[in-house]
Formats: structure tokens, sequence, C-alpha cells
């Protein structure tokens, strides 16, 4: 079975402009989740999606951070514009979804705001 | 919401030695309990999982134990090698919100 894939590893951007992030999850996965990992720190929810509509983005700083579900399979995750502090790891996770609390991750990508 | 925390944030065993991580929760209505380990340039990986109908699971050197009452579950690792050595993560549902609410992590080094 295929993992969760994301792209890119690494992205280095100048505060202000902004980046985007993709990610595939495993086949047949209802439940789609992105999550921020600040260094040193446990991942944190920033949204997550049930098929191709969003069930929470109650974290997700919408002024600036966006994402979208197409057709209820890849995803994409958009920063605009960035600052300093999304320096980060957005980490990609799919599930069953349902009462399946069963995550797989991606590797994640890397983000350096500087 | 749920609140989960974990201590240690840092543990530094011998090769051989067990290892034991704490963590709480707060959602008395949640009902699973997974233990991630990630390693440098990886995303977290499940390791073990257990559900609110038993108290304990294991898994050859890896267990968790878990006491619903106290609301309090652990990770533990006997026979440590240096292949364990990452960053260990555990999480618990926000059922109002139906996601993983993931604690601070540990950072366990086993020496050789």
């Amino acid at each position: 079975e295929a993992g969760v894939a994301q792209s890119p590893r690494y992205k280095i951007i100048e505060k202000r402009q902004s980046v985007a992030f993709w990610c595939n999850p495993i086949s047949g996965h209802a439940t789609l989740y992105w999550y921020q990992q600040i260094l040193g720190q446990g991942p944190k929810l920033l949204i997550q999606f049930q098929n191709n509509g969003v069930v929470d983005d109650s974290q997700l700083p919408k002024d600036r951070f966006s994402a979208e579900r197409l057709k209820g399979v890849d995803s994409t995750l958009k920063i605009q514009p960035a600052k300093l502090e999304d320096s980060a790891v957005y980490l990609c996770a799919s599930s069953l979804g349902g009462d399946s609390y069963g995550y797989t991750f991606g590797s994640g990508t890397r983000l350096t705001v500087v | 919401g749920e609140n989960v925390e974990q201590h240690p944030s840092t543990l530094s065993v011998q090769e051989g030695d067990s290892a034991v991580i704490k963590c709480t929760y707060s959602d008395s209505a949640s009902n699973y309990f997974p233990w991630y380990k990630q390693e440098l340039g990886k995303g977290p990986q499940l390791i073990i999982d257990i559900r609110s109908n038993v108290g304990e699971k294991k898994d050859q050197r890896i267990a968790v134990t878990l006491n619903k009452t106290a609301k309090h579950f652990s990770l533990h690792i006997t026979e440590t090698q240096p292949e364990d050595s990452a960053v260990y993560f555990c999480a618990a549902p926000d059922t109002g919100r139906r996601a993983l609410t993931f604690g601070s992590g540990t950072r366990l080094q086993v020496q050789p």
C-alpha cells in the first residue's frame, strides 16, 4: 500500500511571499488532515476534510492560510502572505474516517520563512 | 477541547534499560489512545494504540497501559536499543472535533 505523499520536502521563502503544499492521501481514506509542527512541539491540527468537505478549520489562520481538497482526493494548503512564525513542518495525514483515528502521516514539508 | 500533557520532555537511558513515557488527557469521552514515533526528517509513525475497553496492550518490546479513571496512559519500552532513539508522541481524540490532539513529545536517547 502506498503511503501518504507530500511535496515539496523543503521550501525556503521570504516573508510576505506565498507558498503551496500538496498532499496525496492513501487511496480510499475519506478523511484528510493538515497539521503544523513547530520545532520541538507536537503536531497541531490546522484543518480536517471528510471527502471534499471541511469538517473543522477552527484553528486555521484564515487571513493567510487556505486549503482545499479537490474531488475528495488530493489536497493543497496555501499560505499567503507568509510570516516568520509560519516556519514549521506541515504534515498531512489520512484515515478511513468515522470512528477510525488510525492516522497515516506523510513525511511532511519543512517550511523556512526568512 | 482535548488537552494532552506528556512527560518527560527528554529521557536518556542505557541500552537494555526500560523507558516509560506518561500522558494525561482531559476529555473523558476519549476512547482511543495512540503512540507515535517520529524519526528525524520523517512524519510520525503509529507504533501502538489502545482502546478504552482494555487496560494494557503489548507488542513485543513495547506496551501501553491505560487508566481511564485517572485519565492517564503510558508507553513502556523494554530492552531499549539505539534504534529506539526518536521523539515519541502520545495523542487522544478531541471527540468534539473528531481529530487527534497530540502531546508535546518526548525525546528518547538510548545510549549504547
